[in-house]
């Protein structure tokens, strides 16, 4: 059984441009969630992919969209980054049922940095 | 709106001793409650998984509490170590929601 993986491992990119961070859910797991975490705070939660669908989202703007493929592994892509784009993108794969969300795996994260 | 809090932000304490961190949370309907540690840069390891149901997990040295009523999780350390060192985060869910983190208490242990 394989974690949960993320891709790359750390990103510099300028202000206005785009970035794509990529996730491979742990086997077994249908569902992924994506978190931004501040330096010094909490993750906040961003979006969950559910076979293939977006399925909730926190509040962060549309320029932050996401996708996820058939193998239920998932992209994020943000536009127009902003210097407060710069932070820790979490991944966490889980299995879900029709109403609940089981316990949630996290993989290491994609440090972004905005300059 | 669930908020959660975690007090205190930081702690510092000599190796061996017993430590009890707090998890507060605003909204008792919640599904589950989970501790993860985190290490500086690095991703989340989940440590206890408490289900609304239960009253508290253990796993070796650690023993998390949940009491809903009063809105309140407690995660105890036993015997800690300097491997302990690390920032430990708790995270909330409700029924048909995502986790809602608190802001995470930065341990220190010092040997």
């Amino acid at each position: 059984e394989t974690g949960v993986t993320q891709s790359p491992t750390h990103l510099i990119k300028t202000r206005g441009q785009q970035v794509t961070l990529r996730c491979s859910s742990q086997s077994g797991h249908n569902t992924v969630s994506w978190y931004q975490q501040a330096l010094g705070q909490g993750p906040q939660f961003i979006f969950q992919y559910y076979r293939e669908e977006e399925n909730g989202r926190g509040n962060f703007p549309p320029r932050f969209s996401g996708l996820q493929f058939p193998n239920y592994s998932s992209e994020l892509n943000v536009n127009a980054l902003e210097l407060d784009d710069s932070a820790l993108y979490l991944c966490a794969s889980s299995s879900r049922d029709r109403v609940l969300v089981d316990e949630q795996y996290f993989g290491p994260g994609t440090r972004l940095t905005v300059t | 709106k669930q908020e959660v809090t975690q007090i205190p932000a930081a702690l510092s304490v000599p190796e061996g001793e017993n430590l009890v961190l707090n998890c507060s949370f605003t909204d008792s309907a919640i599904y589950n409650l989970q501790w993860f540690r985190q290490d500086p840069g690095k991703g989340l390891t989940s440590l206890l998984l408490i289900q609304s149901s239960q009253r508290e997990q253990t796993s070796g040295r650690l023993n998390a509490s949940l009491d809903k009523s009063s809105g309140r999780s407690t995660l105890y350390i036993a015997a800690s170590q300097p491997g302990d060192s690390a920032t430990y985060l708790c995270a909330v869910r409700n029924y048909g929601q995502n986790f809602v983190f608190g802001p995470g208490t930065r341990l220190s242990v010092l040997p």
